[in-house]
C-alpha cells in the first residue's frame, strides 16, 4: 500500500543554518506530494506541493522538489529562523484517491 | 473569507460515550475529509464527504460515522468510545466541482476520553 517514511526528529538547529528534512514514499503511479506544517496548538497548513516528477515546490524560503528515480520530496531551506519551530509532514495523495496519507511528522526546533 | 472551523476545541468525554464533532468548510468548498491525529503522530484519514454521501473511507471502524449537510458542513460522530479515541481530530476542506483538490485544514477538536 501507500505510505510516506520521514527522517525521525527531532532536528535541532541554530537560526541561519540549513535545514533538510527526508521524505520518501511508496506509491503506484503518480501521486501529488505535500509538505505541511503545524504550529504549537493549531492545525495544518500547507507549505508547498508538487503534482508531477521534477516539479519543485517553493514557499517561504522552503523548497522540495519531486524525484521519482528515487521516490524523495525532501524539504529544505537556506537559512531558519527561530519562528520555523514547528512540526514538518510529508503527505501524498495517490492518482486514485482523495486522502492524504502522511508521515509521522519531523519536529524542528531552532534556537537564537 | 473565513477559513475551516471546526467545533468544539476540547472535549472530555468517559468510555462507552458517544461523541460528536462539527466542521464547516472554507468558504467555496464543497468536500470534507476527516482525520484522527494521535499524540506524536502523522494525521491518520477517517473518511471523506463529498454530495452529502461518504466517498471514501479509511482503515477506521464502524463506530466511526459522518454526515455532510445540504451546506457542505459535516459532523463526526463516535459511539463506544475508547481510551484509544483520545486524540486530534482534523476536519479538512476542498473542491470537487472546481477540481482542485487541495485540502485546508482547520485547528481541530482535542477529544480526551477518560
Amino acid at each position: 500500500g501507500n505510505s510516506v517514511t520521514q527522517m525521525e526528529g527531532p532536528v535541532t538547529l541554530s537560526e541561519e543554518a540549513f535545514l533538510t528534512i527526508n521524505c520518501t514514499y511508496t506509491a503506484t503511479g503518480y501521486p501529488s506530494l505535500f509538505w505541511y506544517v503545524q504550529y504549537p496548538g493549531e492545525g495544518l497548513q500547507l507549505l508547498l506541493k508538487a503534482t508531477k516528477a521534477d516539479d519543485k515546490g517553493s514557499n517561504k524560503g522552503f523548497e522540495a522538489t519531486y524525484r521519482k528515480e528515487t521516490t524523495s520530496f525532501h524539504l529544505e531551506k537556506g537559512s531558519v529562523q527561530v519562528s520555523d519551530s514547528a512540526v514538518y509532514f510529508c503527505a501524498l495523495r495517490d492518482q486514485a484517491g482523495t486522502a492524504l496519507i502522511f508521515g509521522k511528522g519531523t519536529t524542528l526546533s531552532v534556537s537564537s | 473569507d473565513a477559513g475551516v472551523t471546526q467545533s468544539p476545541t476540547h472535549l472530555i468525554k468517559t468510555r462507552g460515550q458517544q461523541v460528536t464533532l462539527r466542521c464547516s468548510p472554507k468558504s467555496g468548498h464543497d468536500t470534507v475529509s476527516w482525520y484522527q491525529q494521535a499524540l506524536g503522530q502523522g494525521p491518520q484519514f477517517i473518511f471523506q464527504y463529498y454530495e452529502e454521501e461518504e466517498r471514501q473511507r479509511g482503515n477506521f471502524p464502524d463506530r466511526f460515522s459522518g454526515h455532510q449537510f445540504p451546506n457542505y458542513s459535516s459532523e463526526l460522530n463516535v459511539n463506544a468510545l475508547l481510551l484509544g479515541d483520545s486524540a486530534l481530530y482534523l476536519c479538512a476542506s476542498s473542491s470537487t466541482g472546481q477540481g482542485t483538490y487541495e485540502q485546508y485544514f482547520g485547528p481541530g477538536t482535542r477529544l480526551t476520553v477518560t
